[in-house]
């Protein structure tokens, strides 16, 4: 089993429609991340949450919310979403130890607005 | 403006050969940068990184060098193999304990057999 889970994997909805992307992990990280990836260009954060009480925005938050409903579990929503975006979005995770502790990524989920 | 800049949009290496891949930076307060593998339809993986404080470090076939003072780092794979191919991120985090990265655009790789 996957140590980042995302669902769904793939959505196709339409423009002014409220989506929610959900990650859940079973690796007892503290730290979740959403970012999204545009094609040919890199992963960008949206927020990150370093517990549950504990939400921050990204470089790229506007027109996205975030909850934090338990320390495995992180959501992601677009309250009206736009074609614009249309993208790959990550969940990830890492431990709060610091140093160099890598973020662990799930699969993505493809979102597609018309 | 992108702070982590990877110009290489591809890179096409002879299996057994040895792959360069290359990253820029231009902020002074990133104090790690990783490199991230990533498949089609998966995730990115970690593969190896390196702190601010050392110019190398090396894990079986990968070895990251970091060169501060061109605000450059790369990458090297030897003996590149065809289950190498993929895209490959380079990313540096923000000093400071937000644990927040900064990517590059990536650089697909193929080896070919």
């Amino acid at each position: 089993d996957a140590d980042v889970t995302q669902t769904p994997r793939n959505r196709i909805t339409k423009t002014g429609k409220r989506i929610m992307l959900e990650c859940s992990q079973t690796k007892g990280h503290d730290r979740m991340y959403w970012y999204r990836q545009d094609p040919g260009l890199g992963l960008r954060l949206i927020y990150y949450s370093f517990d549950v009480k504990d939400i921050n925005k990204g470089e790229i938050s506007d027109g996205y919310s975030v909850s934090r409903q338990a320390q495995a579990k992180f959501s992601l929503s677009l309250e009206s979403a736009i074609p614009n975006q249309t993208a790959l979005y990550f969940c990830a995770t890492s431990d709060r130890t610091g140093g160099s502790q890598p973020q662990h990524f799930g699969d993505g989920t493809r979102l597609s607005i018309l | 403006d992108q702070q982590v800049k990877q110009n290489s949009p591809s890179l096409s290496v002879q299996e057994g050969r040895i792959s360069i891949l290359n990253c820029d930076y231009t902020n002074s307060m990133f104090d790690y940068f990783l490199w991230y593998k990533k498949y089609p339809a998966e995730g990115p993986t970690f593969l190896i990184s390196i702190s601010s404080i050392k110019d190398k470090n090396e894990d079986g076939r990968f070895t990251v060098f970091l060169n501060k003072s061109a605000k450059h780092l790369s990458l090297h794979i030897v003996p590149s193999q065809p289950g190498d191919s993929a895209v490959y991120f380079c990313a540096a985090r923000v000093e400071g304990g937000s644990e927040k990265l900064v990517f590059g655009k990536g650089t697909k790789l193929t080896v070919n057999p």
